[in-house]
């Protein structure tokens, strides 16, 4: 069975700093797609980036990235120049060949003003 | 901002009562998806569903039921909320392709319940 990892329950970074978001997991599939969703206080859970797993490049958006490494099965979210509206919590999800959904326990990200 | 809306957004009630968590989507999705959530932890995944009549449990047991009469409208429901049904309900969808697993999940809000 597939199983999703955060190592970091809680995470402070200094406003316009950089902060990387660790998440590994493990499968023994071939084929499936790395998600990063943030979760504000009280708000909608919005997804922040996407990695399909036969790409090597690694996803971004604005300033957010991952540094996917699939040997590893690591799949980390960098946020460059955090601005207070990335305060959240922030959930590492991986889809599964059979459609299942599967979270990670989640990383608490406060910022520093 | 996503079209998928639930109702109510909080609810206080006693022991005993009958409750029922309303969740509506206008994206036309077929795949939609109930998580239980403390606050500030894990999702767990409670109910899904493939699309009309179509209704599975998720790997978290719960007391709920769920029903899809119409694609859009995915309700949960719990005969005699107890104490320990004191939590908050996210529902989801996204689209359903065979083979296709690149689509994002889409939130509601959250319902979020207490129950005295």
């Amino acid at each position: 069975a597939q199983t999703v990892t955060q190592s970091q329950p809680e995470m402070s970074v200094q406003e316009a700093e950089t902060v990387t978001l660790s998440c590994t997991y493990d499968t023994s599939e071939s084929d499936y797609y790395l998600f990063w969703y943030k979760q504000p206080p009280s708000r909608q859970m919005i997804l922040v980036i996407r990695q399909e797993a036969y790409k090597q490049q690694n996803a971004t958006e604005n300033r957010f990235s991952v540094n996917f490494q699939k040997a590893a099965k690591s799949f980390s979210l960098k946020i460059s120049d955090s601005q207070l509206g990335d305060a959240a919590m922030y959930f590492c999800a991986y889809r599964s060949r059979d459609d299942k959904i599967i979270f990670g326990k989640g990383t608490r990200l406060h910022i520093l003003p | 901002e996503a079209d998928i809306y639930q109702t109510p957004r909080y609810l206080v009630i006693g022991t005993g009562k009958k409750i029922t968590l309303e969740c509506s989507q206008t994206m036309g999705h077929d795949k939609m998806y109930w998580y239980q959530q403390d606050p500030g932890m894990e999702l767990h995944l409670i109910h899904y569903s493939y699309g009309v009549n179509s209704t599975e449990k998720g790997d978290l047991s719960s007391e709920s039921t769920v029903s899809r009469i119409r694609t859009e409208h995915f309700p949960l429901t719990l005969e005699s909320a107890r104490p320990s049904h004191t939590s908050q309900y996210l529902c989801a969808s996204s689209e359903y392709l065979a083979g296709d697993h690149t689509g994002e999940l889409f939130f509601g809000e959250g319902s979020r319940l207490t129950v005295l």
